[in-house]
C-alpha cells in the first residue's frame, strides 16, 4: 500500500463526540488527500494538502478538519460526529501534481451511532 | 464541471470469456482518465492510465483500455476473465486544461465485476 497507514482501521464513536483519523506516509510525498466513499457516490474527496500547513477544502468538506503539521501526518477530524459521516475513509497520496496517479491507504471504517 | 458514468453496477462474465468495465467522462478539456481497482477490505489500486498518445493502453494483470475521445469514453478490458478479477473497478477523471493548484479527480461511482467459474 505505498508506506501509507490508517489509523485506526475501524471505529464507532457516538453521534457530537469529535473523531480524529491518522495518515501516515513513509515516502515523504507532497501531496496528501482524504476521501470518503459511500455506496452510490464513489469516492468524494473531503480534504487535500500540498504541504506541511497547507491545505484546502474539496467537495465534501462541511464538517471536517484537517491538519497537516509533518509531512508525513495527515489528520482528519469530525468535529463533532453525526450518523451522515458513517463512512468508509481513504486516505492517498501523490508523488507530484502532474499526471500521476494516486496511492491509497486501506481504508478506516467509521460507525456514528 | 468534469463527471464520469460508469452505467453498469455490476458486471457478470464467465470465467475465460473477455470483459468490458465501461466508462464515458465529461471534461471541458483535454483528460487524464485513470482505472483503479478495489479488492474486498482493502484500499484503491491503480490498473492504468491515459496521458497521451496510443488510445489503447495496457496496465497491469492484463487489463487494457481504449480511450476514444468522440465517444468521450474509456472502457476497461481483459481479453480472458480471471475468478480473481472479481473485485470493484472504478474509473476516474482529470481536465488537464484547469491550471495551477489542486487538480480535481472525479471517481465514478464503481462497477463490481463478478467473474462466475
Amino acid at each position: 500500500d505505498a508506506g501509507i497507514t490508517q489509523s485506526p482501521r475501524h471505529k464507532v464513536t457516538e453521534t457530537g463526540t469529535p473523531v480524529t483519523l491518522r495518515c501516515h506516509q513513509t515516502e515523504n510525498h507532497r501531496y496528501m488527500y482524504w476521501y470518503r466513499q459511500d455506496p452510490g457516490h464513489g469516492l468524494r474527496l473531503i480534504h487535500y494538502s500540498y504541504g506541511v500547513k497547507d491545505t484546502d477544502k474539496g467537495e465534501v468538506s462541511d464538517g471536517y478538519s484537517v491538519s497537516r503539521s509533518k509531512t508525513e501526518d495527515f489528520l482528519l477530524t469530525l468535529e463533532s460526529a453525526t450518523s451522515s459521516q458513517t463512512s468508509v475513509y481513504f486516505c492517498a497520496i501523490r508523488p507530484d501534481r502532474r499526471n500521476t496517479e494516486a496511492f491509497f491507504g486501506q481504508g478506516t471504517r467509521l460507525t456514528v451511532v | 464541471a468534469q463527471s464520469v458514468a460508469q452505467p453498469e453496477d455490476q458486471v457478470n462474465v464467465a470465467e475465460g470469456n473477455p470483459l468490458t468495465v465501461k466508462c464515458t467522462y465529461s471534461v471541458s478539456g483535454n483528460p487524464y482518465l485513470f482505472w483503479y481497482v478495489q479488492y474486498p477490505n482493502r484500499g484503491l489500486q491503480f490498473l492504468l492510465k491515459y496521458i497521451t498518445g496510443d488510445n489503447l493502453v495496457k496496465g497491469s494483470y492484463g487489463f487494457e483500455a481504449e480511450f476514444n475521445k468522440s465517444q468521450t469514453s474509456f472502457h476497461l478490458k481483459k481479453p480472458s476473465a480471471l475468478v480473481s478479477d472479481s473485485a470493484l473497478y472504478f474509473c476516474a477523471v482529470r481536465d488537464i486544461g484547469i491550471p495551477g493548484g489542486y487538480q480535481k479527480v472525479t471517481f465514478g461511482i464503481g462497477t463490481k465485476l463478478q467473474v462466475i467459474p
